[in-house]
């Protein structure tokens, strides 16, 4: 059975730093794409950034050169740095398997809440 | 940016009758491989979303055949044959053929 289970969410000041996990079990994660999700209260879903197999990366503007995505095959781990955060990157961030084009397994989430 | 716009925000359906929801893409979303990167999430109250059908109009493991996808370049449809009350939730449809990837604003699916 496919399992995704974040951690690392909370309440951070604005301009502070937090790092995501994104434990995997069920499948093997070197082979897998991962990406992050975000939805903030209320609203819909906002991708944040996706990693390849091989370690190849891409993130939505909103979030370049702030967020950093990694993944550690040897723990089955996917990562998210969120370096400076800001009042609006507050969400419940989600991880996702992806295959080919589509996400066919989300976790649970976490909720990040950027306030002083 | 691809924008995904979605079609109705709101439905109110009677149990047991069909629901329809339209996306329409800004731009085609067949990608150079020839596949169409379109898939249908549901997200239950509380939950997370789930996958209910991908590249167009392929039903993931586990999702009831009353749920079908459908369309082709811009515009796609997901169509439930028979509301049940388990379907309440919101319905979002996601384009993966091009970065960034992007949602539509969801289609909020309850009984009247």
């Amino acid at each position: 059975e496919v399992q995704l289970l974040e951690s690392g969410g909370g309440l951070v000041q604005p301009g502070g730093s937090l790092r995501l996990s994104c434990a995997a079990s069920g499948f093997t994660f070197s082979s897998y794409a991962m990406s992050w999700v975000r939805q903030t209260p209320g609203k819909g879903l906002e991708w944040v950034s996706f990693i390849d197999s091989r370690g190849g990366t891409y993130y939505a503007d909103s979030v370049k050169g702030r967020f950093t995505i990694s993944r550690d095959n040897s723990k089955n781990t996917l990562y998210l740095q969120m370096n400076s955060l800001r009042a609006e990157d507050t969400a419940a961030y989600y991880c996702a398997k992806q295959v080919l084009g589509y996400f066919d397994y989300w976790g649970q989430g976490t909720l990040v809440t950027v306030s002083s | 940016d691809i924008v995904v716009t979605q079609t109705p925000l709101s439905s109110p359906v009677t149990l047991g009758q069909p629901a329809s929801i339209s996306c329409r893409s800004s731009q085609s979303l067949v990608h150079s491989d020839g596949n169409t990167y379109l898939s249908w999430l549901q997200q239950r109250p509380g939950q997370p979303p789930r996958l209910l059908i991908y590249k167009i109009s392929n039903r993931f493991s586990g999702v009831p055949d009353r749920f079908s996808g459908s369309g082709a370049g811009t515009d796609f449809t997901l169509k439930i044959s028979r509301v049940e009350a388990e379907d309440v939730g919101v319905y979002y449809c996601m384009q993966a053929t091009q970065f960034p990837y992007t949602f539509g604003q969801g289609t909020k699916l309850e009984i009247k």
